[in-house]
């Protein structure tokens, strides 16, 4: 199984702050066609997981351009140019080049 | 606008049979792809399996052996039945669609229903 490492674990940040989130898989996540499988999903409080980015930068419909997904290989990265309250919740990485799909442990993003 | 809707007990004995149903609405099961995940506290997120328009399965080997993913076409409905229970099989379940093909995200989810294995 493909190993998906997130950190920070827990991220307190700033409404108006930026905030990143790191993803690590244990093998590369690029595909013979060019195309990196990694998928990002937030949590809110209370409600099932929602797809944010796939294919590691395209943000999913209706999902705001504060958001922005970057990498290749095994290290990619999730921004918030600007945290808002609303972005409170835990946020995942997973990967989807192959069976069986695989998790990060998840980053948990708290407003100060 | 597709919605999913799980449903089945909300509790299940150990060694028995757990069995969840997702019904779509405003949409039709055919043409796509679709997952179970289930998250427990202890192992956060977990792909369970798949199935295909064509009733094609993909299994976790976490699970395979206790596993059977079945498609109801006609229902629009797709169920997850996982054999032999125990504790660690306690999680809230979710079904998901894959917007495109195998490798497609998650791009639908249902509200998830909580199964608690327990005598």
């Amino acid at each position: 199984d493909i190993v998906m490492t997130q950190s920070p674990l827990s991220l307190p940040v700033t409404p108006g702050e930026p905030a990143s989130i790191s993803c690590r898989s244990s093998q590369s996540l690029r595909h013979n066609n060019g195309y990196h499988y990694l998928d990002w999903y937030v949590q809110k409080p209370g409600q099932s997981p929602q797809l944010l980015i796939y294919l590691t930068s395209t943000r999913a419909s209706g999902v705001p351009d504060r958001f922005s997904g970057s990498g290749s290989g095994t290290e990619f990265t999730l921004k918030i140019s600007r945290v808002e309250a609303e972005d409170v919740g835990v946020y995942y990485c997973m990967q989807a080049l192959q069976p069986p799909r695989t998790f990060g442990q998840g980053t948990k993003v708290e407003v100060k | 606008q597709v919605q999913l809707q799980e449903s089945g007990p909300g509790l299940v004995k150990p060694s028995e049979t757990l069995s969840l149903t997702c019904t779509v609405s405003g949409g039709s099961i055919s043409r796509f792809v679709w997952s179970w995940v289930r998250q427990s506290p202890g192992m956060g997120l977990e792909w369970i399996g798949y199935i295909d328009y064509s009733g094609s399965t993909k299994y976790n080997p976490s699970v395979r052996g206790r596993v059977i993913i079945s498609l109801d076409t006609p229902e629009n409905q797709f169920s997850l039945r996982l054999s032999s229970v125990t504790t660690a099989d306690t999680a809230v379940y979710y079904c998901a669609r894959h917007s495109a093909d195998y490798y497609g995200p998650f791009d639908v989810w249902g509200h998830g229903t909580t199964v608690t294995v327990s005598s």
